[in-house]
């Protein structure tokens, strides 16, 4: 299985940026996802880095170093809206067409005006 | 397209109970799980399934059955429920193990187990 650590919470001002971490350990790394969650609905899908770098969409950017087995997403220009959790997740491919995804306990981001 | 479903949305159980949690997905998608969410422990895989009639077990699976005889449903069987298996589930799907394949969620089902 996979170690996944990121943060617990974090707290910051509307119009701010906020960086949440994510370390993992993994045998067969196969990309890494970010989701966001708000309280009481599903996960949706932000981004996904397979290869080293940043990847940027709009406000959200999320970055990746296999070697390091680190990833972090930056949310910036903060908004209330972007008060939720936010979960790290490594995919695992075992073989062909058969993959696990696994993820970290998420990171709970509140933004305060 | 309706995407991911479940059913129900609420559910309680005593003790022993049994009961199948429904998951539907309309987009012909062959991969498709479940998981299990408990505050302070993130998404826990209890099983996938790569395809109709292949099914396999994830971080979780006891306590917990699946078949998957069509491409659209994967239920989700507790046999006897438990007050450990109190959590919220939610069962999403993708269409492979592809480059920059993303998994969709459907809403999560709550259960409590008394």
């Amino acid at each position: 299985g996979q170690n996944i650590d990121q943060p617990t919470e974090m707290t910051a001002t509307e119009g701010a940026i906020v960086q949440i971490n994510c370390t993992y350990q993994t045998s067969g790394f196969n990309g890494l996802f970010w989701y966001q969650q708000h309280a009481g609905e599903a996960p949706t899908f932000l981004s996904y880095n397979v290869l080293d770098g940043l990847e940027e969409k709009g406000r959200f950017s999320s970055f990746l170093s296999r070697s390091k087995g680190y990833s972090y997403l930056l949310l910036k220009e903060l908004q209330m809206k972007d008060s939720a959790s936010y979960l790290c997740a490594v995919r695992d491919l075992l073989r062909s067409n058969d993959y696990k995804l696994s993820f970290g306990a998420g990171t709970t981001v509140t933004v305060r005006a | 397209n309706a995407g991911v479903t479940q059913t129900p949305k609420f559910q309680v159980l005593k003790t022993g109970q049994s009961m199948t949690l429904q998951c539907a997905q309309d987009m012909n998608h062959e991969y498709m799980s479940w998981y299990r969410q408990d505050p302070g422990m993130g998404l826990r895989l209890i099983h996938y399934s790569v395809g109709a009639g292949i099914t396999d077990q994830g971080e979780v699976p006891n306590g917990y059955n699946v078949s998957r005889s069509t491409t659209e449903d994967f239920p989700l069987r507790l046999l006897s429920a438990a007050p450990s298996q109190t959590s919220v589930y939610f069962c999403a799907s993708s269409v492979s193990g592809g480059y920059q394949e993303t998994q969709y969620f459907g809403p999560g089902t709550r259960l409590l187990v008394l």
